[in-house]
Protein backbone atom coordinates (compact mmCIF):
# COMPACT_ATOMS: atom_id res chain seq x y z
CA UNK A 1 0.00 0.00 0.00
CA UNK A 2 1.11 3.63 -0.03
CA UNK A 3 3.40 4.84 2.20
CA UNK A 4 4.03 8.67 2.85
CA UNK A 5 7.42 10.01 4.76
CA UNK A 6 7.61 13.85 5.63
CA UNK A 7 10.81 15.83 6.52
CA UNK A 8 11.96 17.37 9.02
CA UNK A 9 9.38 16.31 11.91
CA UNK A 10 10.40 19.97 13.57
CA UNK A 11 10.99 22.97 11.89
CA UNK A 12 12.45 26.22 13.31
CA UNK A 13 12.81 29.67 11.28
CA UNK A 14 13.32 33.18 12.30
CA UNK A 15 10.03 35.20 11.18
CA UNK A 16 10.43 36.18 7.55
CA UNK A 17 12.89 33.15 5.77
CA UNK A 18 11.55 30.29 4.42
CA UNK A 19 10.25 27.03 5.19
CA UNK A 20 10.49 24.11 3.19
CA UNK A 21 8.40 20.87 4.10
CA UNK A 22 9.45 17.15 1.96
CA UNK A 23 7.38 14.46 1.55
CA UNK A 24 8.07 11.05 -0.52
CA UNK A 25 5.38 8.66 -1.27
CA UNK A 26 5.86 5.11 -2.94
CA UNK A 27 2.48 4.43 -5.26
CA UNK A 28 3.18 5.42 -8.55
CA UNK A 29 -0.39 5.49 -9.13
CA UNK A 30 -1.45 8.74 -6.65
CA UNK A 31 -2.03 11.46 -8.34
CA UNK A 32 -3.27 13.72 -5.96
CA UNK A 33 -0.79 15.79 -3.11
CA UNK A 34 -2.77 17.81 -0.31
CA UNK A 35 -0.87 19.96 2.37
CA UNK A 36 -2.75 20.30 5.48
CA UNK A 37 -1.93 22.81 8.61
CA UNK A 38 -3.51 22.06 11.91
CA UNK A 39 -3.55 24.10 14.45
CA UNK A 40 -3.67 21.92 19.04
CA UNK A 41 -6.88 20.43 19.04
CA UNK A 42 -8.73 21.83 15.74
CA UNK A 43 -9.07 20.06 12.55
CA UNK A 44 -6.71 19.72 9.73
CA UNK A 45 -7.31 23.18 7.24
CA UNK A 46 -6.27 22.69 3.37
CA UNK A 47 -3.78 25.29 2.70
CA UNK A 48 -2.78 24.44 -0.52
CA UNK A 49 -2.98 21.39 -3.05
CA UNK A 50 -1.39 19.81 -6.62
CA UNK A 51 -2.66 17.11 -9.19
CA UNK A 52 -0.24 14.90 -10.70
CA UNK A 53 -0.57 16.52 -13.95
CA UNK A 54 1.45 20.01 -12.94
CA UNK A 55 4.43 20.53 -11.68
CA UNK A 56 4.24 23.32 -9.04
CA UNK A 57 1.65 25.58 -7.78
CA UNK A 58 1.76 28.99 -5.80
CA UNK A 59 -1.16 30.50 -3.40
CA UNK A 60 0.82 33.94 -2.40
CA UNK A 61 2.95 32.89 0.21
CA UNK A 62 2.63 28.97 0.13
CA UNK A 63 3.79 26.98 -2.87
CA UNK A 64 4.00 23.54 -3.49
CA UNK A 65 6.12 21.36 -6.10
CA UNK A 66 5.93 17.51 -7.62
CA UNK A 67 8.49 15.73 -8.74
CA UNK A 68 6.60 12.54 -10.56
CA UNK A 69 9.56 10.74 -11.33
CA UNK A 70 11.40 10.86 -8.00
CA UNK A 71 7.62 10.58 -6.55
CA UNK A 72 8.23 12.82 -4.04
CA UNK A 73 6.85 16.77 -3.38
CA UNK A 74 7.50 19.72 -1.12
CA UNK A 75 5.76 22.78 0.77
CA UNK A 76 7.82 25.91 -0.01
CA UNK A 77 6.34 28.99 2.84
CA UNK A 78 8.05 32.17 2.37
CA UNK A 79 8.33 35.36 4.55
CA UNK A 80 7.42 32.84 7.43
CA UNK A 81 5.18 34.76 10.07
CA UNK A 82 4.66 33.61 13.46
CA UNK A 83 0.89 32.70 12.83
CA UNK A 84 2.09 30.05 10.39
CA UNK A 85 3.52 28.07 13.67
CA UNK A 86 1.15 25.01 13.35
CA UNK A 87 2.00 20.88 12.46
CA UNK A 88 1.81 20.46 8.98
CA UNK A 89 0.63 17.36 6.96
CA UNK A 90 0.87 16.03 3.61
CA UNK A 91 -0.86 13.14 1.93
CA UNK A 92 -1.06 11.62 -1.07
CA UNK A 93 -4.16 9.58 -2.61
CA UNK A 94 -4.35 7.96 -5.96
CA UNK A 95 -8.41 8.67 -6.55
CA UNK A 96 -10.22 6.83 -3.87
CA UNK A 97 -10.50 9.50 -1.66
CA UNK A 98 -8.50 7.31 0.71
CA UNK A 99 -5.86 9.74 1.94
CA UNK A 100 -2.39 8.31 3.27
CA UNK A 101 -0.81 11.30 5.80
CA UNK A 102 2.72 11.96 6.64
CA UNK A 103 4.07 11.63 9.82
CA UNK A 104 3.65 15.52 10.56
CA UNK A 105 6.27 18.69 10.62
CA UNK A 106 5.61 21.01 13.61
CA UNK A 107 6.85 24.66 12.19
CA UNK A 108 7.73 26.85 14.93
CA UNK A 109 8.55 30.54 13.80
CA UNK A 110 10.44 32.76 15.91
CA UNK A 111 9.53 36.04 16.59
CA UNK B 1 -16.02 25.52 0.70
CA UNK B 2 -17.76 22.71 1.69
CA UNK B 3 -18.63 22.20 6.08
CA UNK B 4 -18.36 18.97 8.33
CA UNK B 5 -19.53 18.79 11.54
CA UNK B 6 -19.21 16.61 14.46
CA UNK B 7 -20.94 15.81 17.55
CA UNK B 8 -19.76 15.64 20.06
CA UNK B 9 -16.50 17.98 20.37
CA UNK B 10 -15.46 16.27 23.49
CA UNK B 11 -16.78 13.02 25.54
CA UNK B 12 -15.56 11.27 28.87
CA UNK B 13 -16.75 7.79 29.80
CA UNK B 14 -15.81 5.18 31.73
CA UNK B 15 -14.14 2.16 30.77
CA UNK B 16 -16.33 -0.39 29.27
CA UNK B 17 -19.01 1.80 28.25
CA UNK B 18 -20.00 2.72 24.69
CA UNK B 19 -19.66 5.74 23.09
CA UNK B 20 -21.34 7.32 19.69
CA UNK B 21 -19.47 10.09 17.23
CA UNK B 22 -21.83 11.80 14.68
CA UNK B 23 -20.30 13.49 11.42
CA UNK B 24 -22.53 15.51 9.00
CA UNK B 25 -22.06 17.35 5.74
CA UNK B 26 -24.06 19.93 6.41
CA UNK B 27 -24.43 21.70 2.51
CA UNK B 28 -23.31 18.50 0.48
CA UNK B 29 -23.83 14.97 0.20
CA UNK B 30 -21.57 12.03 0.81
CA UNK B 31 -21.51 9.06 -0.23
CA UNK B 32 -18.32 8.60 1.32
CA UNK B 33 -16.95 9.81 4.65
CA UNK B 34 -13.80 8.59 6.34
CA UNK B 35 -12.94 7.99 10.02
CA UNK B 36 -9.22 9.01 11.55
CA UNK B 37 -7.80 8.99 14.77
CA UNK B 38 -4.81 11.07 15.85
CA UNK B 39 -2.73 10.24 18.98
CA UNK B 40 -1.11 12.96 20.70
CA UNK B 41 1.78 14.68 18.64
CA UNK B 42 1.04 12.12 15.66
CA UNK B 43 -1.00 11.91 11.94
CA UNK B 44 -4.50 11.12 11.32
CA UNK B 45 -4.24 7.20 10.97
CA UNK B 46 -7.31 5.96 8.41
CA UNK B 47 -9.20 4.07 10.80
CA UNK B 48 -12.09 3.22 7.90
CA UNK B 49 -13.83 4.25 5.03
CA UNK B 50 -17.46 4.66 5.67
CA UNK B 51 -20.06 3.90 2.36
CA UNK B 52 -23.72 5.28 2.31
CA UNK B 53 -25.49 2.12 2.18
CA UNK B 54 -23.25 -0.41 2.39
CA UNK B 55 -20.73 -1.74 4.86
CA UNK B 56 -18.00 0.05 6.04
CA UNK B 57 -14.48 -0.35 4.81
CA UNK B 58 -11.39 -1.12 8.00
CA UNK B 59 -8.23 -0.36 7.39
CA UNK B 60 -5.38 -3.31 8.91
CA UNK B 61 -5.45 -3.93 12.27
CA UNK B 62 -8.27 -1.60 13.12
CA UNK B 63 -11.25 -3.59 14.93
CA UNK B 64 -14.53 -3.90 13.06
CA UNK B 65 -16.50 -5.25 16.41
CA UNK B 66 -15.34 -2.52 18.05
CA UNK B 67 -15.43 0.35 15.69
CA UNK B 68 -18.98 0.26 14.39
CA UNK B 69 -19.30 2.73 11.71
CA UNK B 70 -22.89 3.40 10.42
CA UNK B 71 -23.68 5.47 6.74
CA UNK B 72 -27.18 5.52 6.86
CA UNK B 73 -27.68 8.62 4.58
CA UNK B 74 -26.21 10.99 2.56
CA UNK B 75 -25.24 13.40 5.13
CA UNK B 76 -24.60 11.49 8.49
CA UNK B 77 -22.20 8.42 9.72
CA UNK B 78 -21.72 7.39 12.87
CA UNK B 79 -18.50 5.81 14.70
CA UNK B 80 -19.38 3.92 17.79
CA UNK B 81 -16.51 3.11 19.93
CA UNK B 82 -18.03 -0.08 21.96
CA UNK B 83 -16.71 -1.04 25.39
CA UNK B 84 -14.66 1.62 25.77
CA UNK B 85 -10.86 1.26 27.20
CA UNK B 86 -8.36 4.11 27.92
CA UNK B 87 -6.65 3.54 25.43
CA UNK B 88 -9.30 3.99 23.01
CA UNK B 89 -8.90 7.82 24.31
CA UNK B 90 -8.09 9.46 21.33
CA UNK B 91 -9.05 12.67 19.02
CA UNK B 92 -11.32 11.38 15.92
CA UNK B 93 -11.66 12.79 13.05
CA UNK B 94 -14.13 12.32 10.21
CA UNK B 95 -13.83 13.87 6.56
CA UNK B 96 -15.49 13.74 3.63
CA UNK B 97 -15.14 14.36 -0.53
CA UNK B 98 -17.70 16.89 -1.44
CA UNK B 99 -18.39 15.51 -5.10
CA UNK B 100 -16.52 12.92 -7.17
CA UNK B 101 -12.99 14.46 -6.63
CA UNK B 102 -11.02 15.97 -3.91
CA UNK B 103 -10.05 17.16 -1.64
CA UNK B 104 -11.52 16.34 1.35
CA UNK B 105 -13.11 18.27 4.14
CA UNK B 106 -12.76 17.49 7.73
CA UNK B 107 -14.68 17.81 10.67
CA UNK B 108 -13.63 19.86 13.90
CA UNK B 109 -12.64 16.53 15.70
CA UNK B 110 -14.05 14.08 18.78
CA UNK B 111 -11.68 14.26 21.59
CA UNK B 112 -12.57 10.79 23.62
CA UNK B 113 -10.98 10.31 26.90
CA UNK B 114 -12.14 7.43 28.58
CA UNK B 115 -11.71 6.66 32.48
Amino acid sequence: GENVEQHPSTLSVQEGDSAVIKCTYSDSASNYFPWYKQELGKRPQLIIDIRSNVGEKKDQRIAVTLNKTAKHFSLHITETQPEDSAVYFCAATSGTYKYIFGTGTRLKVLA
Amino acid sequence: GAVVSQHPSWVICKSGTSVKIECRSLDFQATTMFWYRQFPKQSLMLMATSNEGSKATYEQGVEKDKFLINHASLTLSTLTVTSAHPEDSSFYICSAPAGNAPPQYFGPGTRLTVL
